[in-house]
Order: structure tokens, then sequence, then C-alpha cells
């Protein structure tokens, strides 16, 4: 069974950084692209990264460019992201989420880790 | 890159079927989308992979209530015989230019 567990949420001031980490099993993690969606409260989806299987190709979307840092470990299974200078509009619940193999759509995704931006 | 465009909300009653629709912007009337459904308080879902032909891929342990077609630009997800779990927000997913898109979300209300 595919499962993804993010973690490292938490209330953060602005301006302030913080790294989210997300554990992937029942598939082998390697062999897959993954990705942040996050969703602000009683907001829709919004993508923020993309990372490549290998962790050679990788998107942001314009809104966090330059602040996050998407990375993986494989050996590990596990993904990453790394936020700095993070502003209230970054409060959201962050998903991991995994890409299909040979499309590039979304197939599984874990239960998301909350974070929020406030002083 | 693409707009997806969903209407904001969309009811039906139990028993009944209801068809959701996410329209492709002009130019991208060919691309594939996925569908996923997010029941209140929960995470997203994957519900299935649509391509502009009508052909669907399903993933695991999606009823068979659930059903994708396609004409044109539209790509829709068919419910039938509602049940009160399908009560939930429904997205629709793309990509392109090495960005991923995602339509606004329809809130469907099971009555």
């Amino acid at each position: 069974e595919v499962q993804l567990v993010e973690s490292g949420g938490g209330l953060v001031q602005p301006g302030g950084s913080l790294r989210l980490s997300c554990a992937a099993s029942g598939f082998t993690f390697r062999n897959y692209e993954m990705n942040w969606v996050r969703q602000a409260p009683g907001k829709g989806l919004e993508w923020v990264s993309y990372i490549s299987n290998s962790g050679s190709t990788i998107y942001y979307a314009d809104s966090v460019k330059g602040r996050f840092t998407i990375s993986r470990d494989n050996p590990k299974n596990s993904l990453y992201l790394q936020m700095n200078s993070l502003r209230a509009e970054d409060t959201a619940l962050y998903y991991c989420a995994r890409g299909m193999l040979w499309e590039l759509l979304l197939d599984y995704w874990g239960q998301g880790t909350l974070v929020t931006v406030s002083s | 890159q693409p707009v997806l465009t969903q209407s904001s909300s969309a009811s039906a009653s139990l028993g009944s079927s209801v068809k959701l629709t996410c329209t492709l912007s002009s130019g991208h009337s060919r691309y594939i989308i996925a569908w996923h459904q997010q029941q209140p308080g929960k995470a997203p879902r994957y519900l299935m992979k649509l391509e502009g032909s009508g052909s669907y891929n399903k993933g695991s342990g999606v009823p068979d209530r659930f059903a994708g077609s396609s004409s044109g630009a539209d790509r829709y997800l068919t419910i039938s015989n509602l049940q009160s779990e399908d009560e939930a927000d429904y997205y629709c997913e793309t990509w392109d230019s090495n960005t991923r898109v995602f339509g606004g979300g329809t809130k469907l209300t099971v009555l």
C-alpha cells in the first residue's frame, strides 16, 4: 500500500524558516517524480514544486520561487521542502503527492502537514 | 499554460447521477487531465486520468459509479447512483510548460 506521511509543519513567524518532510513507503520511491501541493484554509489546491525521480530536474510555482527548495533522498525514501522567508500567504496545509509513471499527473496524496505563518 | 475552469458548485439527489465539467482553455483542448476528490476534512484522492478521446483509467478502489468522458475542450466526471459519501470537492488537474495547474474545484452537495 502506497503511503505518504508528511511532517514538520507548525507555527512560524513571518520571515522565518521551516523544513517539511515526506516519508514514502509501499512503492519504489526512486522511480517516481514527486510534488508538493498546498491548500490555504477554505481555498483550492495550489501546486508548489516538482522534482524528478533522480532529483536532477526541479520546478517551482512563481509564488515560491527563490524562497522554497525541494529535494529528495532516495535511499531514505524521503522528500523535503525547505521553506525560507515565509509570509502570511504561505499559511496552508502542505501535501506531498506522487506523480504517475509515464504521465505528469498526480496519483497519490499524503494527509498533509499544516504550516501557519503568523506573529 | 492552460487554465482549467470548473463550476463552483453542483447538487443532485441521493441515488441520482451528476456530471461535473472541467473546461480546458483555448489551444489546450487535447490535454490529458486527472480528477481528484476531496471529502470534507480529508486529503485529496486521485479518481482517474482522462484523455481527450474520452478514454479514462481509474485509481485503485474507485467505485464503478465514477466514469469519465470528453467532448472537445470539456472533460467530464459522471457519478451515478449518488451516495452521501460523494459529497465532496472535485478538482481537475493538468500539466504544461513545467507547471501543474488545478481547476478551482466544484463543491458537490448530495441532497
